[in-house]
């Protein structure tokens, strides 16, 4: 079964800060593997989406890579603003039809 | 405008009165799951469906039934609820398992 753990669990940090979010799974047979942002009182929108054959992806000041090998992927955010401030979650498909989710870290950027 | 929608997103029901919450997506996706996001447990999925008629159990099935009879729509059924279904459910759909999952908004649930 496909285990998915994100490492910290919460992070504050100042306005403008660089920051890394990490995400660990112990099936490396996977698809892809992405990225979401769930705001209070609201549903997850979804951020990126690393397929297997890829490193990296960007969408603007998010920056997200994948390491199969290592079972690892790190989302980096640049120029963190009080509006980054949310839930980041991680999810990973496996057993061919099935969706894992990490527990996701829980960000605040202090202005 | 491309979205999954819930319904209801709130609910206050009592233990053994069956319910379904509706979910209904707009973008012909085949792919359509159920989760459920509880403190401390994170998101767990419950049922999903690869396309018409085509259903399986997630990690945590027990105390729940879904259909899938349209492609649009996949509600959740609790036939007999009890407080530990007391939770945040999230309905997503996608074309495919391994593509972007679009979530609902998601509904609260609270079984006394």
């Amino acid at each position: 079964k496909q285990e998915v753990t994100q490492i910290p669990a919460a992070l504050s940090v100042p306005e403008g800060e660089n920051l890394v979010l990490n995400c660990s799974f112990t099936d490396s047979a996977i698809y892809n593997l992405q990225w979401f942002r769930q705001d209070p009182g609201k549903g997850l929108t979804s951020l990126l989406l690393i397929q297997s054959s890829q490193r990296e992806q960007t969408s603007g000041r998010l920056n997200a890579s994948l390491d199969k090998s290592s079972g690892r992927s790190t989302l980096y955010i640049a120029a963190s603003q009080p509006g980054d401030s949310a839930i980041y979650l991680c999810a990973a498909p496996w057993a061919g039809n099935m969706l894992t989710f990490g527990g996701g870290t829980r960000l605040m950027v202090k202005p | 405008e491309a979205q999954v929608t819930q319904n209801p997103r709130y609910l206050i029901t009592v233990t053994g009165k069956k319910l379904t919450v509706t979910c209904s997506q707009n973008m012909n996706h085949e792919y359509m799951s159920w989760y459920r996001q509880d403190p401390g447990l994170g998101l767990r999925q419950i049922y999903y469906s690869m396309n018409v008629e085509v259903t399986d159990k997630g990690d945590v099935p027990e105390g729940y039934k879904v259909s899938r009879k349209e492609k649009r729509n996949f509600p959740l059924i609790l036939e007999s609820p009890s407080p530990n279904q007391t939770s945040l459910y999230f309905c997503a759909s996608s074309f495919r398992v391994q593509e972007t999952q679009y979530f609902g908004p998601g509904t609260r649930l609270l079984v006394l």
